[in-house]
């Protein structure tokens, strides 16, 4: 089956700095979702690329869509506290419904 | 986007019965989705549930452990079945978005088996 692979896995930073972390997919998606799971809540989707080559911003977060459409990055500016969290990426392959989870990115903002 | 009421939030179980999970949307959906989250793990897929058919099951899933009813396009339930240990998990379920796209997440079932 299809395998997302996503990285880093976990991360530790200072309040303020920048984050990035990125899926690639062994197969092509038609849609990359971008999800953030705080403990004891379900995921809450946070960016939303549909095309290949598309670059969105929601705030401080900007992804994007890889070119050969099997890879995405999500990146954070300016990182709070509040940013805490696992954040997911999801794959929807082409004719299909069903999502495809990378692994998390564990992420740590220390104030 | 839907708004998703799932229950129960947490439960503690002896090994050996079952728990019936349930999920209300507040708008009408085709499918549902009913995935299982393992401690520090990611999201698996479970199960696709259409109103009036059987549900999809995924591979390593089987109906007899994950019974699904899906009885309306607004409500589904999960059943996880003769638990053990191993079944301690967090379950949630998911619809599809309305216009802007993506997937929705009720707050999910936290389930740990003794």
């Amino acid at each position: 089956g299809q395998q997302l692979n996503q990285s880093p896995q976990s991360m530790f930073i200072q309040e303020g700095e920048d984050v990035s972390m990125n899926c690639t997919s062994s197969s092509i998606f038609n849609t990359w979702l971008w999800y953030k799971q705080d403990p004891g809540e379900g995921p809450v989707l946070l960016i939303a690329l549909y095309k290949a080559g598309e670059l969105t911003s929601n705030g401080r977060l900007t992804a994007q869509f890889g070119i050969t459409r099997k890879d995405s990055f999500l990146n954070i500016s300016a990182s709070i506290p509040s940013d805490v969290g696992i954040y997911f990426c999801a794959g929807q392959s082409p004719g299909g419904s069903r999502l495809t989870f990378g692994e998390g990115t564990q992420l740590t903002v220390n104030p | 986007s839907a708004v998703i009421s799932q229950k129960p939030s947490r439960d503690i179980c002896q090994r050996g019965t079952s728990l019936t999970i349930q999920c209300q949307v507040d708008s009408q959906v085709t499918m549902m989705f009913w995935y299982r989250q393992q401690p520090g793990q990611s999201l698996t897929l479970i199960a696709t549930a259409n109103q009036g058919s059987e549900a999809t099951y995924e591979s390593g899933f089987v109906i007899d452990k994950f019974p699904i009813s899906r009885p309306n396009l607004t409500f589904s339930t999960l059943t996880v079945s003769n638990m053990s240990p191993e079944d301690s998990s967090i379950y949630l379920c998911s619809v599809p978005g309305q216009g802007f796209g993506g997937y929705t997440f009720g707050s999910g079932t936290r389930l740990t088996v003794v």
